[in-house]
């Protein structure tokens, strides 16, 4: 069975100090891998698919890396407007797997 | 182009009724997916449908049903609700492939009393 973990669940920062978040995925057959950001009380808002090890892809301030068995996601330089809970996701078939998410906090 | 939508945004329900929640896809999209979010349980895949046909179905009971109409909208209907079935319901839609990404409408936050 499919399994996403994400770490931490809860990572809160100072304006400009950047960080990483972990999604680790036991999946028979990537079929992708994506990120989400949600904020409270909406729905999921895509950001980046990752199809194989070794890609990476940017948007302003993220960047998405995958390996076989993981993917990160950086943030540099993070502004109060980054606060959200970050969702990776994996694909098998036409479902998604959702990880637990992590929250994060950017203090000015 | 527009995102997708959902209908109605908030509903209030008690034990034993059913609901139906309405999702109108991105233009173009074939393929819609329903997930539900609770706090305990995270997001979960309900089904999906792609050209009137259910594709794929997670691991709900029978209470939880959905259909596809020509024009890609779709409707989901839970039947004799419980008071655990309160939550967020999210609607997806995707161009067509198995793997390319989806988009979420905003939800419909339902709460059963």
């Amino acid at each position: 069975e499919d399994q996403v973990t994400q770490s931490p669940e809860a990572l809160r920062l100072q304006e400009g100090e950047s960080s990483s978040l972990n999604c680790s995925y036991t999946v028979s057959g990537l079929r992708g891998l994506f990120w989400y950001r949600q904020d409270p009380g909406k729905g999921p808002e895509f950001l980046f698919t990752l199809y194989s090890a070794g890609e990476e892809k940017e948007k302003e301030r993220l960047k998405a890396t995958l390996t076989k068995k993981e993917s990160f996601l950086h943030i540099t330089a993070p502004k109060p407007e980054d606060s959200a809970t970050y969702l990776c996701a994996v694909q098998y078939g036409s479902r998604l797997t959702f990880g637990e998410g992590t929250q994060l906090t950017v203090n000015p | 182009k527009a995102g997708v939508t959902q209908t109605p945004r908030y509903l209030i329900k008690t034990r034993g009724q059913q609901v139906t929640l309405s999702c109108s896809p991105i233009s173009g999209h074939r393929s819609v997916s329903w997930y539900q979010q609770t706090p305990g349980q995270g997001l979960q895949f309900l089904f999906e449908y792609f050209s009137e046909t259910q594709r794929n179905k997670g691991n709900f009971p029978g209470r939880f049903s959905g259909r596809q109409f020509s024009n890609s909208r779709s409707e989901m209907n839970v039947s004799t609700l419980e008071l655990g079935d309160s939550a967020l319901y999210l609607c997806a839609s995707r161009w067509g492939s198995s793997y390319n990404e989806q988009f979420f409408g905003p939800g419909t936050r339902l709460t059963v009393l």
